[in-house]
């Protein structure tokens, strides 16, 4: 089984602060994805990087994928109270399904 | 494009009842995938159905269940409930495979069992 660690695990930060969430693996993954879950929703798919090392960026949102493809970071620079939810980052495998990390769990206070 | 839908949204059993979820994909999309979600053991894979084959199994009993009707829509089936099968099902559909194995997942069906 492919495990993906995320930390941290919870964060809570002010209205306008920048934050960065980890998803590490031991494991190299053919793609990694990045979701958005609220809650009584379903994740919602945030970005796929599939080259190590590839950056990718979605407004204030910044994803990379390790050279190594085992780890991933997202970035968040002036978070806003929308940005408030349940990070999951996700790795491919040859097969069609996911892997998911653990979660970060992201409280953005007015 | 409309996106999954599931159904029932929320459902309460009890031990030992059996259950049937219902997902259907968006349009084009011929894969659906299962999953399990809850606090402590967050996004758990169950199967993956594609052209009314299952192609992946994950790691769980065979009281969980599947099918994929020539339509691409899905059931999931658990018999013989658990009070720790509690969750939310979730459905993803994909379009494109490997290497970039992008899902789309449905709202979930919130199961709790008493």
């Amino acid at each position: 089984t492919q495990l993906l660690e995320q930390s941290p695990q919870f964060l809570s930060i002010q209205e306008g602060e920048n934050l960065t969430v980890y998803c590490n693996s031991s494991s190299v993954f053919s793609s990694l994805q990045w979701y958005r879950q609220e809650p009584g929703e379903g994740p919602v798919l945030l970005v796929t990087v599939v080259t190590g090392g590839e950056v990718k960026k979605l407004k204030r949102l910044t994803f990379q994928f390790g050279d190594a493809r085992k780890d991933s970071s997202l970035h968040i620079t002036a978070a806003q109270p929308g940005d408030t939810g349940l990070y999951l980052c996700a790795g491919g495998t040859g097969a069609n399904n996911l892997f998911f990390g653990t979660g970060t769990r992201l409280t953005v206070i007015p | 494009k409309a996106g999954v839908t599931q159904t029932p949204r929320y459902l309460i059993k009890t031990r030992g009842q059996q259950v049937t979820l219902s997902c259907s994909p968006i349009s084009g999309h011929r894969s659906v995938s299962w999953y399990q979600q809850t606090p402590g053991q967050g996004l758990q894979f169950l199967f993956e159905y594609f052209s009314e084959t299952q192609r992946n199994k994950g790691n769980f009993p065979g009281r969980f269940s599947g099918r994929q009707f020539s339509n691409s829509r899905s059931e999931m089936n658990v018999s013989t409930l658990e009070l720790g099968d509690s969750a939310l099902y979730l459905c993803a559909s994909s379009l494109a495979g490997p290497p970039y194995n992008e899902q789309f997942f449905g709202p979930g069906t919130r199961l709790t069992v008493l």
